[in-house]
């Protein structure tokens, strides 16, 4: 079973454009995160929501809006695509804030035209 | 500065050998202190967690010095599924905790 999976794994779109990344966490974490790792490889943290609440919101544009339904959900949500907005999205998740292991989803990776 | 320095990389080793990645780090109101490793385009997985008295798992050890802000990774009798990218990663603060990666170190272990 896939521990953290989003969707979908691969978005290509023009510039201006809308689009949502899905997150979904089947292991009962209270905290989820969202990080971009740009084309120099570099993961940094954007996001991290504990039991459904905005924690860290690190400096990212007001296009990009993430929400949490549930504990098990974190979407992200990206308004007016830039071509800098191209990158890999992950998703991860842990038990708590703070806690030690990050689980992983496999990436979208986002291209921009 | 950046919060979280590693190795530049990248380390070209042959099989069997022995290598040793270092990480330092800035912020000392650091709390935990871990090894992630990256394939090519694939998700950062936890290797190992880093204690203050080291600790082993296999053939990796990896110890960190509080006092100097440094952490290390070894790796002995490398293979070469063990190329990949390293990544040094601290979570900063109480209470409010920051995950900060490091930007990775390269490994290519060759036959």
């Amino acid at each position: 079973d896939t521990a953290v999976s989003q969707t979908p794994k691969y978005l290509v779109t023009q510039m201006g454009n809308d689009k949502s990344i899905k997150c979904e966490q089947n292991l009962g974490h209270d905290t989820m995160y969202w990080y971009k790792q740009d084309s120099k490889k570099f993961l940094k943290i954007m996001f991290s929501y504990n039991n459904k609440e905005l924690i860290i919101n690190e400096t990212v544009p007001n296009r990009f809006s993430p929400k949490s339904p549930d504990k098990a959900h974190l979407n992200l949500h990206i308004n007016s695509l830039e071509l800098g907005d191209s990158a890999v999205y992950f998703c991860a998740s842990s038990q708590d804030f703070g806690a030690s292991e990050q689980y992983f989803g496999p990436g979208t990776r986002l291209t921009v035209t | 500065r950046k919060e979280v320095e590693q190795d530049p990389g990248p380390f070209n080793v042959p099989e069997g050998a022995t290598v040793a990645f270092n990480c330092t780090y800035s912020n000392s109101a650091s709390q935990s202190f871990f090894w992630y490793r990256q394939d090519c385009r694939k998700e950062p997985k936890l290797l190992m967690s880093v204690y203050s008295s080291g600790n082993e798992d296999g053939r990796f050890t990896a110890q960190l010095n509080r006092a100097s802000q440094y952490i290390s990774l070894l790796i002995r009798d490398s293979k070469l599924s063990d190329s990949a990218t390293y990544l040094c990663v601290v979570n900063i603060g109480t209470g409010g905790f920051k995950t900060i990666f490091g930007a990775g170190t390269r490994l290519f272990v060759k036959a």
